[in-house]
């Protein structure tokens, strides 16, 4: 069953910041959030996770929610090279981690 | 640094045919993992590795399904008798440790068209 759920596309203006949301409300108290984004053609690349508390680091920042049903991860410069698909994920038993389908981003010119 | 790499990176092989899919992870990597994307798919889990110990092998979609990593480093994905629905592209990735599964590092990955 999806853990997550996320808007199937967005676009965002080159130069702006980039705002994803992620609903995660069957989420457990030990169970952090992950974020991975796949530009075309190759193959996912890790961006940032967090448990409860907010978390930035030099690709972007991933706010949490009070109630950890929700997350939101923030491009806060998108640029063209932002484009590509961003997965949020809970992860699901042990190592396995559940991908689903992700927000396509588009950033316009 | 060397990344993951995968080889071939694409591969055309007629329904019944076996292939091996090959996967060279970070070194000194400890973890490694198999996924299986479908078109317009995000990648679904297949199997996971610490050193050459198979601890999860809960998402092989069948028994035609075989991975290895006998030393603990290069591992290979066989699937045997392919079937169409075998066609997709397999992404390995590799992460240091047992407590950082979260970065993961993923290969190209290879594209398996089943004819």
């Amino acid at each position: 069953d999806a853990k997550t759920t996320q808007p199937t596309s967005m676009d965002c203006a080159e130069g702006r910041a980039a705002n994803l949301p992620c609903n995660h409300s069957t989420i457990s108290g030990n169970e952090y959030v992950y974020w991975y984004r796949q530009i075309h053609s190759q193959g996912p690349q890790y961006i940032i996770h967090g448990l409860k508390n907010n978390e930035t680091n030099e690709m972007a920042s991933l706010i949490i929610t009070e109630d950890r049903k929700s997350s939101t991860l923030i491009l806060p410069h998108a640029t063209l090279r932002d484009t590509a698909v961003y997965y949020c994920i809970v992860r699901v038993t042990g190592n396995q981690f559940y991908f689903g389908t992700g927000t396509s981003l588009t950033v316009i010119p | 640094g060397a990344g993951v790499s995968q080889s071939p990176r694409y591969k055309v092989a007629k329904r019944g045919q076996d292939v091996a899919l090959r996967c060279d992870p970070i070194s000194g990597h400890v973890s490694l993992f198999w996924y299986q994307q479908a078109l317009g798919q995000g990648p679904e889990f297949l199997t996971y590795f610490q050193n050459e110990a198979q601890l999860d092998k809960s998402g092989l979609p069948s028994d035609r399904f075989f991975a290895e990593r006998p030393e603990g480093s290069v591992s290979t994905l066989k699937i045997q008798r392919t079937q169409q629905e075998d066609s997709a592209v397999y992404l390995c990735a590799s992460s240091l440790a047992r407590d950082r599964p979260y970065e993961q590092y993923f290969g190209p990955g290879t594209r398996l068209t089943v004819t």
